[in-house]
């Protein structure tokens, strides 16, 4: 059985501070793709990236950067130098390979950026 | 990218009435879609996948009777919560698949408030 785990509920910072999510992964399955979806107060769901499993190459796009490391299987989420417009809540997830599509979200971390 | 719509964004409907919210993929063809529902600050739960043409597959603990899901074509699935309860109130989330594996496309989410 496929479960993300993100420990963080909610994380505060100030502003032009560099801030990291965890997310923490189980699966029995070799192929497995891993997500980053970022939720504003709207609540459309806005896709951050996407990770299969046999490509741990960390990440960079902009301000964000993602580290995945199957060794502990782990694919946390890095923003630098955060501004008020990153509040959000932030939802790691996994899809296995074999359960066609099926994602399984994690518990969500709520980021607060204060100026 | 692609681009799903859902229809309502918001609903509010009296206890004992049913309701009828719409997902729709604009520019490509979905074999498979998902439906989630999200009680506020908590994460995406699935409660269903449906496969144009055949019978949707509920997850666990879902009530496929209350929550009538029809895939009649690649670009529309429906989902119907009948004879909704004030317990029914939630973020009612749908995605949709194309042929690529592991990658689903969100709607924006339909807010479902039952008085």
């Amino acid at each position: 059985a496929q479960k993300v785990t993100q420990a963080q509920t909610e994380i505060s910072v100030v502003e032009k501070e560099d801030v990291t999510l965890d997310c923490v992964y189980e699966t029995r399955d070799t192929t497995y793709y891993l997500f980053w979806y970022k939720q504003p107060p709207s609540g459309e769901l806005v896709f951050l990236i996407r990770r299969n499993s046999f490509d741990e190459q960390n990440e960079i796009s902009g301000r964000y950067s993602w580290n995945f490391q199957k060794s502990t299987s782990s694919f946390n989420f890095t923003i630098t130098a955060s501004q008020v417009v990153d509040s959000a809540v932030y939802f790691c997830a996994l899809s296995e390979y074999t359960s066609g599509s099926r994602l399984t979200f994690g518990e969500g971390t709520q980021l607060t950026v204060n100026p | 990218g692609a681009v799903v719509s859902q229809h309502p964004s918001r609903v509010i409907c009296k206890s004992g009435t049913s309701v009828k919210i719409e997902c729709r993929s604009l520019d490509f063809q979905a074999t498979t879609m998902f439906w989630y529902r999200q009680f506020p600050k908590q994460s995406l739960m699935l409660m269903a996948t449906s496969n144009e043409g055949s019978k949707a597959t509920y997850e666990q603990g879902v009530e496929k009777d209350k929550f009538l899901i029809n895939h009649a074509s690649l670009t529309l699935s429906t989902l119907t919560v009948t004879s909704a309860h004030p317990e029914d109130s939630s973020f009612y989330i749908c995605s949709a698949r194309d042929t690529g594996p592991g990658e689903q496309f969100f709607g924006p989410g339909t807010r479902l408030t039952v008085l």
